[in-house]
């Protein structure tokens, strides 16, 4: 079973909107979020990670927010542009850091 | 990807016979994935090892097998290939203490 769900499967937004992509989980072990970044015939690549003693960590446009009790973290792409079109991945790891558990992916189209 | 390097990169094999796919690292890292990609499932686990010898398995392991008697080169081997294993294949690497994976960039697998 999935135990990292990721929405929406595919976004489509305008350059300069605001790209929000949601991710639930449910083991309480995790306690490391990364958000990974993969364009066509490429390997993901971090893009921002985030750990549960903060509810929020920005990086220029991408921003992770963290909410522990709903088990639930997002990522928001501020000023999104059409160079951000890629798949992005949730993940979630428990403090050994051994294995990352991956959401389903998010298609991001950003028109010009 | 520095540092990483999967081959193939693109592989077209026949049911029930055997293939083989190689990860090569020159970072010297203890940790290597190797994770499969299709749609609608993210990426997901299929063996991961934590140093030379010392394998384990992920959430998809049936029908694979792995090995890693030096620490560059981590293999992983479809014993006997099947259409469900069409898919791109990614082998990861991760430094001891440091949380990030770096990917390679794929091996697409298309087994007739």
């Amino acid at each position: 079973q999935q135990q990292v769900k990721q929405s929406p499967q595919s976004l489509i937004v305008q350059k300069g909107g605001i790209s929000i992509i949601n991710c639930a989980y449910e083991n309480t072990a995790f306690d490391y979020f990364p958000w990974y970044q993969q364009f066509p015939g490429k390997g993901p690549a971090l893009l921002i990670a985030i750990r549960p003693d903060v509810s929020e960590k920005k990086e220029g446009r991408f921003t992770i927010s963290f909410n522990k009790s709903a088990k639930q973290f997002s990522l928001h792409i501020m000023d999104s542009q059409p160079g951000d079109s890629a798949t992005y991945f949730c993940a979630a790891s428990n403090s050994s850091g051994s294995r990352l558990t991956f959401g389903e992916g998010t298609q991001l189209t950003v028109n010009p | 990807d520095a540092g990483i390097t999967q081959s193939p990169r693109h592989k077209v094999t026949e049911t029930g016979t055997p293939v083989t796919l190689r990860c090569h690292q020159t970072e010297n890292h203890r940790y290597m994935y190797w994770y499969r990609q299709d749609p609608g499932h993210g990426l997901r686990l299929i063996h991961y090892s934590y140093g030379v010898k010392d394998t384990d398995k992920g959430e998809v392991s049936d029908g694979y097998s792995v090995s890693r008697s030096k620490t560059e080169d981590f293999l992983l081997t479809l014993e006997s290939a099947t259409s469900s294993q069409t898919s791109v294949y990614f082998c990861a690497i991760r430094k001891q203490g440091v949380y990030g994976y770096t990917f390679g960039s794929g091996t697409r697998l298309t087994v007739v």
